[in-house]
């Protein structure tokens, strides 16, 4: 199984700054990455597919690079509502996996 | 609205059995790959199941494979978890999802997730 391993488990950053999310894979995924966003008591969102693409009426201020095994996730200028969980997954091969999520709180 | 309402949730003891619907409107259910993905309270993401939308090909997280069944009936644009032999470590808020591709992998992506159902197995 591949394991997808993100960092920093947790985040404190404020309205307004930039912020990266890293994920590592155990082996070589190509880009098959994706990135959702899910707030407390809700499903999951798509923000990034195929390790960069933005989902369609997700904000530009969300963007996604990588490639094998290393890849990020940037928020540039923070909103409120971007303050949630941010989660990466693998679809290279099954069994598809995430990590084990980054939470992002208000400083 | 283009939505996934999901339903058969509930509360069952250790060994019985669940059966999940995840009914599609909005859109056509046509040949997109659906997935199942659950959460157990306050913990992560972790995939269970998907099965793909041109040939019906299932596939299994090694937590699930031979208690789990996944299908589809394209007809009523519903998908299926059928759960057996149920144990506490499979209570979680079970979501239904669809894919974006064909097929689970490679490339698959969720772009439409249901609210969620809760199973909570207990005696």
């Amino acid at each position: 199984d591949i394991q997808m391993t993100q960092s920093p488990s947790s985040l404190s950053a404020s309205v307004g700054d930039r912020v990266t999310i890293t994920c590592r894979a155990s082996q070589s995924i190509s880009r098959y990455l994706n990135w959702y966003q899910q707030r407390p008591g809700k499903a999951a969102k798509l923000l990034i597919y195929a390790a960069s693409s933005l989902q369609s009426g997700v904000p530009s201020r969300f963007s996604g690079s990588g490639s094998g095994t290393d890849f990020t996730l940037t928020i540039t200028s923070l909103q409120p509502e971007d303050f949630a969980t941010y989660y990466c997954q693998q679809s290279h091969s099954t069994p598809i996996t995430f990590g084990q999520g980054t939470r992002l709180e208000i400083k | 609205e283009v939505q996934l309402l999901e339903s058969g949730g509930g509360l069952v003891q250790p060994g019985g059995s669940l059966r999940l619907s995840c009914a599609a409107s909005g859109f056509t259910f046509s040949n997109d790959a659906m997935t199942w993905v659950r959460q157990a309270p306050g913990k992560g993401l972790e995939w269970v199941s998907a099965i793909d939308g041109n040939f019906g090909t299932a596939y299994y997280a090694d937590s699930v494979r031979g208690r789990f069944t996944i299908s589809r009936d394209k007809s009523k644009n519903t998908l299926y978890l059928e759960m057996n032999s149920l144990r506490a470590e499979d209570a979680a808020v079970y979501y239904c999802a669809k894919g974006v591709m064909g097929a689970p992998t490679p490339g698959d992506a969720f772009d439409i997730w249901g609210q969620g159902t809760l199973v909570t197995v207990s005696s």
